[in-house]
């Protein structure tokens, strides 16, 4: 079975500025994805970035990059230069590499962006 | 396409009657899942198609719980003898089959409260 666990119930951030949110999991497959999902509040849930475990290299999509640490089961996102559309909770997850398969999600993190 | 709809988008009814959800996912997509977010948690896997089969039930889908996708296009989540316990947002998500990049796309969810 698979189990995601992400520790920082809530987080902030001053606008323009970093913050990293973390993401642990537990998993006996040797191949999966990582995701992180963005739910802005009253609205529905996004794709943030993606990462496919095979591949080493950390994924990276405009302001928001992950930290994948195999080893550990690790899987950090960083958001830079930080907006005010930022604010969300954020929900790191995983599914079998299989394809098109469900997710497991975490209990999700509430950034809120400071101006 | 607009992406995943669902509806109603709320709905509150008492305890021991029963609701249906409707879920419209995106057209060429051919995997459909539902999953069910309880306050402060991340969303929890209930059941997924591929076209019209229901390839996977979790165990949180009580007997109570009953989900069709008759012609591989919408798909029906029916709750009979409502409970409590079964107030949540109810989400849907769609994806492209086997093969494909695995991103699912998420509905708006329908909030369900049981009086």
């Amino acid at each position: 079975a698979q189990t995601v666990t992400q520790s920082q119930p809530e987080m902030s951030v001053q606008e323009a500025e970093t913050v990293t949110l973390s993401c642990t999991y537990d998993t006996s497959e040797s191949d999966y994805y990582l995701f992180w999902y963005k739910q802005p509040p009253s609205r529905q849930m996004i794709l943030v970035i993606r990462q496919e475990a095979y591949k080493q290299q950390n994924a990276t999509e405009n302001r928001f990059s992950v930290n994948f640490q195999k080893a550990a089961k690790s899987f950090s996102l960083k958001i830079s230069d930080s907006q005010l559309g930022d604010a969300a909770m954020y929900f790191c997850a995983t599914s079998l590499l299989s394809g098109n398969t469900p997710l497991v999600f975490g209990k999700g993190t509430r950034l809120s962006v400071i101006a | 396409d607009t992406g995943v709809s669902q509806n109603p988008r709320h709905k509150i009814t008492k305890r021991g009657q029963n609701v249906t959800f409707r879920c419209d996912p995106i057209s060429e997509h051919n995997r459909l899942y539902w999953y069910r977010q309880t306050l402060g948690q991340g969303p929890e896997f209930l059941t997924y198609f591929q076209n019209e089969a229901q390839l996977e039930k979790s165990r949180l889908l009580s007997d109570r719980f009953s989900a069709e996708r008759p012609k591989g296009s919408f798909s029906t989540l029916e709750i009979q003898r409502t409970e409590q316990g079964d107030s949540a947002m109810y989400l849907c998500a769609s994806s492209l089959g086997e093969g494909a990049l695995n991103e699912q796309f998420f509905g708006p969810g329908t909030r369900l409260t049981v009086l």
